[in-house]
């Protein structure tokens, strides 16, 4: 079993529709990055989280550290927001990320 | 622009050469480190550094080597290179634990 798991590995939506992604982590951690991978190949970082919540225009991600599991939500999804979105852990006392395997996001018109 | 620099962007290599695929950061960035990314693994670490002079493994060590004289450069070395390394390898960076991570443009490397 991966140590840090996504769920869907893919997604399409319409365009307009809210978009949530789940991710789960069996490691203490300090914290929980999430990135973003263009269709080109580049790769963004999104959010760090350690508590609570962030948001950043259309884009919120959540943690809940005691049951291990964050989300990521996209409000008003958008063609452009199509993309691999990968979550990633880093435990405790190390600077080892582990990544989960990435959920594929496709956004039609 | 300030930001990760990877070069080259594409290589071809033969079994057994070796290379030195680059890695530079103007941000004054302390921690440092390289990813290779295979179709249906994800991410996984290679080599990391927490600043100049100090570096450690990742998950999947074996076949390369980095080092740290700089707090700007840090290299990743393919040793004698074997198909299994056949990969997009990605350098990221980042001020400290607080902060998120700057990723470059990445490595395509086809080991034949």
């Amino acid at each position: 079993k991966n140590e840090v798991e996504q769920s869907p590995q893919n997604l399409t939506a319409q365009e307009g529709e809210f978009i949530t992604i789940n991710c789960s982590y069996s490691v203490g951690i300090s914290a929980l990055h999430w990135l973003q991978q263009h269709p080109g190949g580049g790769i963004v970082s999104l959010f760090m989280l350690s508590s609570g919540k962030k948001k950043h225009g259309r884009l919120i991600a959540t943690i809940n550290i005691q049951e291990k599991h964050s989300s990521l939500h996209i409000t008003a999804s958008h063609p452009r927001d199509s993309a691999v979105y990968i979550c990633a852990a880093l435990p405790h006392n190390t600077d080892k990320l582990i990544f989960g395997t990435g959920t594929r996001l496709q956004v039609f018109p | 622009n300030a930001g990760v620099t990877q070069t080259p962007k594409f290589q071809v290599l033969k079994t057994g050469q070796s290379m030195t695929l680059q890695c530079a950061q103007d941000m004054n960035h302390e921690y440092m480190s390289w990813y290779r990314q295979d179709p249906g693994m994800g991410l996984r670490l290679i080599h990391y550094s927490v600043g100049a002079g100090i570096t450690d493994q990742g998950e999947v060590p074996n076949g390369y080597n980095v080092s740290r004289s700089t707090t700007e450069d840090f290299p990743l070395r393919l040793l004698s290179a074997a198909p299994s390394q056949t990969s997009v390898y990605f350098c990221a960076s980042r001020e400290t634990a607080n902060y998120g991570y700057t990723f470059g443009s990445g490595t395509r490397l086809t080991v034949v």
